[in-house]
């Protein structure tokens, strides 16, 4: 069945340093890649998502390209902020259904 | 602003209590979703719903109950058969559920704890 696989936390990085949070997945059909935010006490936000091969999804200067020869979605920011401390999530929609990691808590100190 | 809106933001159930949760939406999105987050583990589907007076059963719907009367709501109910109810309760929609590349929508979440 559907499943996602990310890097376990918790991440603790400086400030202006390189984030890479790694998701690998099993699908059986094409899905769909997103990753996700959470803040503290708040629902999900979506922070970029990918819907086919090679696609780079971006936001806020984070990004993730779709690699499907090696079933990843690799999140990466190449400066990180103490606002970026939250829960990443990593997710596949197949047929409309989500399967989501079990997140990856990253905190920014300045 | 378009958005979801869950309520309470917190809730207390007694031993043997239903309670509900409310979820209300006016994305005019088809699909809505219930998910369960415990600490340490990502979001497991306890109900879906495509449409109107239409539901189904997720990953883990045993002691949860729902109803869609109305496109915008779709309340979720924990039951007294729900052993381990304390949680945080996310509420989502999307456009429809069978388009993959839509992302879902997500409300800001109800913590339900037991007294």
């Amino acid at each position: 069945g559907d499943s996602v696989t990310q890097m376990e936390g918790p991440v603790t990085l400086s400030e202006e340093a390189f984030l890479t949070i790694n998701c690998t997945y099993t699908a059986t059909g094409y899905p769909s890649l997103f990753w996700y935010v959470q803040y503290p006490g708040e629902g999900l936000q979506l922070l970029l998502k990918a819907t086919k091969a090679d696609d780079k999804g971006s936001n806020k200067g984070f990004e993730a390209t779709y690699r499907k020869e090696t079933t990843s979605f690799h999140l990466e920011k190449g400066s990180v902020q103490v606002s970026d401390s939250a829960v990443y999530f990593c997710a596949l929609s197949d047929e409309g259904r989500l399967y989501f990691g079990r997140g990856t808590q990253l905190t920014v100190w300045p | 602003d378009g958005g979801i809106t869950q309520s309470p933001k917190y809730l207390f159930r007694k031993e043997g209590q239903n309670v509900t949760l409310s979820c209300e939406q006016n994305l005019n999105h088809d699909a809505m979703y219930w998910y369960r987050q415990d600490p340490g583990q990502g979001l497991r589907l306890i109900y879906y719903s495509q449409i109107v007076n239409d539901f189904q059963k997720g990953d883990i719907a045993e002691g949860y109950s729902v109803s869609r009367e109305k496109k915008e709501s779709f309340p979720l109910t924990v039951t007294s058969a729900q052993k381990n109810p304390t949680a945080f309760y996310l509420c989502a929609s999307s456009i429809k559920r069978l388009h993959s590349n839509q992302p879902q929508h997500f409300g800001d979440g109800t913590r339900l704890s037991i007294l």
